[in-house]
C-alpha cells in the first residue's frame, strides 16, 4: 500500500542554521512528490514537486528537496532558515495520474532565536 | 488572481445537527479535491471531481457525507447528521493538472 512517512513530529532549529526535513514514501510506481507548508491560520501552500527529471527540485522561499529513489526518500532542506518558516511541514506522494495524493502526518518546525 | 475559497472559516454545531461546507475553486480549474484532518492525524483524501463528475470518491468515509459539485464551478461538502469523529479541518484545492496544486485555508469543523 501506499505510504508516507515523516519520522519527526517536530524539529527545533536555531535561527540561521540549516535545515532537514526528512520524507521516507512507499510506493510500487513512479511516484509524483510534494512538500506542503502550512503556516498558523493558513491554508496548505505547495512549496515544490517532483515529477520527473532533475531529482534536486527547487522551491520557493529557498527550499529545494531531492529524490532519491533508491532511499524511497524525498528530503526538503534549507541552507539557512528564518524566524518565519516556522510552521508545519507535509510530504506527500501521488501516482501518475495524480488522482489520490497520500499525505504524511506532518512534521512542525520551531525556530528559535 | 484569487485563491482557493473556502467558507466558512470555521463552523460550531451539535452532534446531530447539518452543516455545508463550501470551496470556490480557482476559476479554470476542473479539478477539486476535498481533504481532511482529524486532530493530531495525517490530511486524508475524500474525494475528487473533474468538472462536474466525481471522479474518485473513495475516500468519503460514509454515506453521511454528500459532496456536489453542480455545473463544475463551486463545490459543497454536506454532513447529515454531524457526529462528534466529523471534527476536524475540511480543505478544499483544485488545479488543472491532476495534482491538488492549490489549497484553501480550510474549514475547521467542530462537532460538540
Amino acid at each position: 500500500a501506499q505510504s508516507v512517512t515523516q519520522p519527526d513530529i517536530h524539529i527545533t532549529v536555531s535561527e540561521g542554521a540549516s535545515l532537514e526535513l526528512r520524507c521516507n514514501y512507499s510506493y510500487g510506481a513512479t511516484p509524483y512528490l510534494f512538500w506542503y507548508v502550512q503556516s498558523p491560520g493558513q491554508g496548505l501552500q505547495l512549496l515544490l514537486k517532483y515529477f520527473s527529471g532533475d531529482t534536486l527540485v527547487q522551491g520557493i522561499k529557498g527550499f529545494e528537496a531531492e529524490f532519491k529513489r533508491s532511499q524511497s526518500s524525498f528530503n526538503l532542506r534549507k541552507p539557512s532558515v528564518h524566524w518565519s518558516d516556522a510552521a508545519e511541514y507535509f510530504c506527500a506522494v501521488s501516482n501518475t495520474g495524480g488522482f489520490k495524493t497520500i499525505f504524511g502526518a506532518g512534521t512542525r518546525l520551531f525556530v528559535k532565536a | 488572481e484569487a485563491g482557493v475559497t473556502q467558507f466558512p472559516s470555521h463552523s460550531v454545531i451539535e452532534k446531530g445537527q447539518t452543516v455545508t461546507l463550501r470551496c470556490d475553486p480557482i476559476s479554470g480549474h476542473d479539478n477539486l479535491y476535498w481533504y481532511r484532518r482529524v486532530m493530531g492525524k495525517e490530511i486524508k483524501f475524500l474525494l475528487h471531481f473533474v468538472k462536474e463528475s466525481k471522479q474518485d470518491e473513495s475516500g468519503m468515509p460514509n454515506n453521511r457525507f454528500l459532496a456536489e459539485r453542480t455545473g463544475g464551478t463551486y463545490s459543497t461538502l454536506k454532513v447529515q447528521p454531524a457526529e462528534l469523529e466529523d471534527s476536524g479541518v475540511y480543505f478544499c484545492a483544485s488545479s488543472q493538472e491532476g495534482v491538488p496544486l492549490h489549497f484553501g485555508n480550510g474549514t475547521r469543523l467542530t462537532v460538540t
